[in-house]
């Protein structure tokens, strides 16, 4: 079974740290770029970012980039997320979802098919 | 960045009845826009992907549509389990961008 289980959230000061780990099972982890998607509360989805297969490549939305780091550890199938100089509008349910991709004529078209159930991080004094 | 925008925000609609989401992209992003249905206190399910591919598992009343800048998710035959937040994605660029949501309502 595929299946894909968030950790590490908590609640935490304002400019403070915190590591977000998805573990990953039932596929084959270093085929796929994966994502870290959030949801503040009663918010809509928010992309936060993503990382190539091998880790090379990573992507961030422009209100998190330079304070979030995300990573990955290809051998022991996880995913990672150093949050660092956290604010309250970080507060979240912080999601992973694998991207797969359907091909046609040289082109690669993504999507996030598999979700994990989030950790909630709480940004508060 | 790519703005996406859904209409409506929110609907009423009964068991039965015929539903269509539409999304707007501020630029072209040719078919590269996927849907997903959450319900409340949990993650998002994929719906469709590349503007009109249905996920292997959902039922055929999902359909989706579109290129270019506007799409459509249309349910034929609305069920009482789609009752839900619907929310459209694209990934033509980074960042991946989300539409703010509609949420679908029992009349």
């Amino acid at each position: 079974e595929v299946q894909l289980v968030e950790s590490g959230g908590t609640l935490v000061q304002p400019g403070g740290s915190l590591r977000l780990s998805c573990e990953v099972s039932g596929f084959i982890y270093r085929q796929y770029w994966m994502s870290w998607v959030r949801q503040a509360p009663g918010k809509g989805l928010e992309w936060v970012a993503n990382i190539n297969e091998d880790g090379s490549e990573k992507n961030y939305v422009d209100s998190v980039r330079g304070r979030f780091t995300i990573s990955r550890d290809n051998a022991k199938n996880s995913l990672f997320l150093q949050m660092n100089s956290l604010r309250a509008d970080d507060t979240a349910v912080y999601f992973c979802a694998r991207e797969d991709y359907w091909t046609a004529r040289g082109f690669y078209y993504y999507f996030m098919d598999v979700w994990g159930k989030g950790t909630t991080v709480t940004v508060s004094s | 960045d790519i703005q996406m925008t859904q209409s409506p925000s929110s609907l009423s609609a009964s068991v039965g009845d015929r539903v269509t989401i539409t999304c707007r992209a501020s630029q072209s992003i040719s078919v590269e826009l996927n849907w997903y249905q959450q319900k409340s206190g949990k993650p998002p399910k994929l719906l469709i992907y590349v503007g009109s591919a249905l996920q292997d598992g959902v039922p055929s009343r999902f359909s989706g549509s579109g290129s270019g800048t506007e799409f459509t998710l249309t349910i034929s035959g609305l069920q009482l389990e789609d009752f839900a937040t619907y929310y459209c994605q694209q990934s033509y660029s980074h960042p991946r961008t989300f539409g703010q949501g509609t949420k679908v309502e029992i009349k």
